[in-house]
């Protein structure tokens, strides 16, 4: 069965400081891999993502990810945590399984302490 | 690009009245998708089109929920008669999905969401 699992409900970081927020996936096909971002009241807004090319994976706002398949990992980082950064973040696997099916993390929601 | 438009942004309404949300889609996208995010449930995904064809609708609540999508630029989600529990906010999404063994990313593009409140 393919699934997406985000490890973590919440995480809390002082400004500044790394961030890391987890999703492991788990597919019998070859996945693309997505981080979204939702700010309060906004629609979720592509962070970056995988396609089978190269395995670290740089997106916007100083944000990458990298794809470790033995590991079935898709983790989402940042060196220096922002203020701006407090959103929640989902993890998102799609599929080509004769259409495209795409399957949602249950979302981390991302705190920034000053 | 203007992106994925909905409307309306934010709509409050008695129980039992029609509500009817409304999306326009990116241009040259062949698929659309609709979802419900609420804070118990999380994101749902409701229905989605390919070439205007609805191709997966378990995820529709109820018989009051129907969508539509006559053409390739228009949707809409009808919810009647309307529920407190239809409180939530409706994203619509789009892609341009190909044919198997396509090449395209499966990238979503997301609209702002129309947040609906039904006393």
């Amino acid at each position: 069965a393919q699934s997406v699992t985000q490890l973590d409900s919440h995480v809390s970081v002082s400004e500044g400081t790394p961030v890391l927020l987890r999703c492991n996936y788990s597919s019998s096909y070859s996945p693309s891999l997505f981080w979204y971002v939702q700010h309060p009241n906004k629609g979720l807004q592509l962070l970056l993502k995988y396609t089978s090319a190269a395995t670290l994976v740089k997106g916007i706002n100083g944000f990458e990810a990298e794809f470790k398949k033995s590991e079935t990992s898709f983790h989402l980082t940042k060196p220096s945590a922002h203020m701006s950064d407090a959103a929640e973040y989902f993890c998102v696997v799609t599929l080509n399984t004769g259409g495209f099916k795409t399957i949602f993390g249950a979302g981390t929601r991302l705190f920034v302490k000053a | 690009d203007a992106g994925v438009i909905q409307s309306p942004r934010h709509e409050v309404t008695e129980m039992g009245q029609e509500v009817t949300l409304r999306c326009k889609p990116i241009s040259g996208h062949n698929s659309l998708f609709w979802y419900r995010q609420t804070m118990m449930r999380g994101l749902e995904l409701l229905i989605y089109f390919n070439n205007n064809v609805p191709i997966d609708d378990s995820g529709m609540p109820e018989d009051r929920f129907s969508a539509k999508m006559p053409n390739a630029s228009f949707s809409t989600l009808k919810i009647q008669p309307s529920e407190p529990r239809d409180s939530a906010v409706y994203f619509c999404a789009s892609r341009q999905t190909t044919n198997p063994g396509g090449s395209v990313t499966g990238e979503l593009f997301f609209g702002e969401g129309s947040r609906l409140t039904v006393l």
